[in-house]
């Protein structure tokens, strides 16, 4: 069964860093290219970050270009985000998500945990 | 600029049928989709792949009541006999070098 379990949310005030892990099992973790998907309160999903399945290529949304870096260790069957400068917008329950193939669809999410950006 | 659309809301009885529709920007009528179900204070969940010719696939134990269809740059989730459990947001979702997002219906049961 593909389990995908993130954890390190927490409060946190402006300007602050946080970072985000995806513990993945049921599944060839190296295999699989990887995302982080944000919900804020109230909102609908935005795409934070994409990563390829040996880390190669990575592409991030405009809105964390430059504050956010994702990666992987597949060693460890693992993704993170860590997020530095962080804003008040970027409170929101974050996802780690699966792709089902190669530049494709997501096919399985995680339980999502959550940032709160706030003084 | 690949944009997804859909309405923000739509309502049905119990044990009807509806149809919600992901729009696609012009110039992008050949992508796929993909739909994603959210239960109330739930992550989301893979309902299916919906390709443009109105082909699809779907995701582990999601059950027959859920079908997809296509037409131009239309994509359509219909869910028949609807029960409770169904009363969820549901977004569309496609890719480029990176994901995009329709902005969800929010599908009330009656």
């Amino acid at each position: 069964e593909v389990q995908l379990v993130e954890s390190g949310g927490g409060l946190v005030q402006p300007g602050g860093s946080l970072r985000l892990s995806c513990a993945a099992s049921g599944f060839t973790f190296s295999s699989y290219e990887m995302n982080w998907v944000r919900q804020a309160p109230g909102k609908g999903l935005e795409w934070v970050s994409y990563i390829s399945s040996s880390g190669s290529t990575i592409y991030y949304a405009d809105s964390v270009k430059g504050r956010f870096t994702i990666s992987r260790d597949n060693a460890k069957n693992s993704l993170y985000l860590q997020m530095n400068s962080l804003r008040a917008e970027d409170t929101a329950v974050y996802y780690c998500a699966r792709d089902r193939g190669s530049y494709s669809e997501i096919d399985y999410w995680g339980q999502g945990t959550l940032v709160t950006v706030s003084s | 600029q690949l944009v997804l659309t859909q309405s923000p809301s739509a309502s049905a009885s119990l044990g009807a049928s509806v149809k919600l529709t992901c729009t696609l920007s012009s110039g992008h009528s050949s992508y796929a989709i993909a739909w994603h179900q959210q239960q109330p204070e739930k992550g989301p969940r893979y309902l299916m792949k919906l390709n443009s010719d109105g082909s699809h696939s779907k995701g582990d134990g999601i059950p027959d009541r859920f079908s997809g269809s296509s037409s131009g740059a239309e994509r359509y989730l219909t869910i028949s006999s609807l029960q409770s459990e169904d009363e969820a947001d549901y977004y569309c979702q496609t890719w480029g070098t990176g994901k995009v997002f329709g902005g969800g219906t929010k599908l009330t049961v009656l």
